[in-house]
Formats: structure tokens, C-alpha cells, sequence
């Protein structure tokens, strides 16, 4: 599993764009990239995957640079629910076991 | 569809009681996960399934447990629990990926808040 490094926190305001941006250096040639939001006591929920350029669905998009040493979640004009823990996930470890991060507490002030 | 079902949502717990918390999907997903999760931390992998009958350790197994005799089911035991094991368990499942490096979509439970006095 490459070892991700993601801010620990970030502040924005409603109607703003917010972007993500989550280290990789030591990505595998196999690896995806996958994102997952968690609400306050609730289970962690899938954002998007992608595996290199970029990728977007009706929640968000995920640019990927063609080194793909990071990538960078993309929110479109965030509102107050989009209040949450952000988890990058790159592959698997070498266990093939599927570790969490810390994760980036993402607050949006009115 | 019920998704991924946990049970039950809140327990407490005396030093050295056991119990076991319950995990259910109905999506047919041969992988199974359980998570603990701490206040204000990211998540912990205690045990995981790959199938029906066969299981492993994650990163923090010590004082569980964990079977798997249906693909649907997989329940998590606490022996003679702790106030360590104070925590919001996650149970999770996902489809089998022939890529091997691809997690795949995880479908998470509510959890489980455990309390242990």
C-alpha cells in the first residue's frame, strides 16, 4: 500500500470550490486511487476512483498528474453537508489488506 | 436493498464481559472487513474475509475474533473486553476485484458504539 500523506485539515466556504490534494510518492504501477467521505457517526462512504487523468462523477472529479506521485479531489461549490472526513486510499498493502489514514477533516463555514 | 447491517448500534460493556457484534450484507460480496475507529482517528483494519471460511488479521486483531461460515454473515467477538475496546466498530464489504491493486468499492455498516466501563 503506498503510503499517503493528505492535510489534516482544511477550512472553505460554502459556494467555493475545494480541492484535496493527497501524496503518493511511492505509488505502484497497479495501484487505483480511491477517495471515501464520512459524515459525523456515520460509516466512511465511497467518493470516486480513478487511476490516472482524470475522473468525475456527480459528487466530484479526481485529477490525477501523469507521474501520479499525487492526486487531487475536486469538490464543485461545497455547502455546509459537505462538512466531512476525506480518506485517500492508493492500493492495497503488501498484505493485501485495505488501510485507512487519518483522513482530511474538511469544515465549511456559512 | 439493506446494504450492510450492524448490530446492534450501542452497547456497554463491563471489564472482562464478552459479546459479539453482528454484521449482515445481502449484496453477495465475498470480502468482509471490520474497522474500529477511535474518536477524532481514522480507521483501524482488526479483521478481514475473503470468503466464506477463510479469514485474517488486520492491523489491531489482538482481543477479537472473528468467523465466517456464510458468505452473507460475519461477526466479530470481544473476549473478556477491555476499556481499550472502547470504540465505534465498522463492518464493511466489497466485491472481489481481478485487479489486485484495485480496493474496489467498500459498502460500510452504521457501526457499532462500544462502551466498556
Amino acid at each position: 500500500l503506498a503510503k499517503t500523506t493528505q492535510p489534516i485539515s482544511m477550512d472553505s466556504y460554502e459556494g467555493q470550490e475545494v480541492n484535496i490534494t493527497c501524496s503518493h510518492n511511492n505509488i505502484a504501477t497497479n495501484d487505483y486511487i480511491t477517495w471515501y467521505q464520512q459524515f459525523p457517526s456515520q460509516g466512511p462512504r465511497f467518493i470516486i476512483q480513478g487511476y490516472k487523468t482524470k475522473v468525475t462523477n456527480e459528487v466530484a472529479s479526481l485529477f490525477i498528474p501523469a507521474d501520479r506521485k499525487s492526486s487531487t479531489l475536486s469538490l464543485p461549490r461545497v455547502s455546509l453537508s459537505d462538512t466531512a472526513v476525506y480518506y485517500c486510499l492508493v492500493g492495497k498493502n503488501r498484505d493485501d489488506k485495505i488501510i485507512f489514514g487519518k483522513g482530511t477533516r474538511l469544515h465549511i463555514l456559512p | 436493498n439493506a446494504g450492510v447491517t450492524q448490530t446492534p448500534k450501542f452497547r456497554i460493556l463491563k471489564i472482562g464481559q464478552s459479546m459479539t457484534l453482528q454484521c449482515a450484507q445481502d449484496m453477495n460480496h465475498n470480502y468482509m472487513y471490520w474497522y474500529r475507529q477511535d474518536p477524532g482517528m481514522g480507521l483501524k483494519l482488526i479483521y478481514y474475509s475473503v470468503g466464506a471460511g477463510i479469514t485474517d488479521k488486520g492491523e489491531v486483531p489482538n482481543g477479537y475474533n472473528v468467523s465466517r461460515s456464510t458468505t452473507e454473515d460475519f461477526p466479530l467477538r470481544l473476549e473478556l473486553a477491555a476499556p481499550s475496546q472502547t470504540s465505534v466498530y465498522f463492518c464493511a464489504s466489497s466485491k472481489q476485484f481481478l485487479a489486485p491493486a484495485n480496493t474496489g468499492e467498500l459498502f460500510f455498516g452504521e457501526g457499532s458504539r462500544l462502551t466498556v466501563l
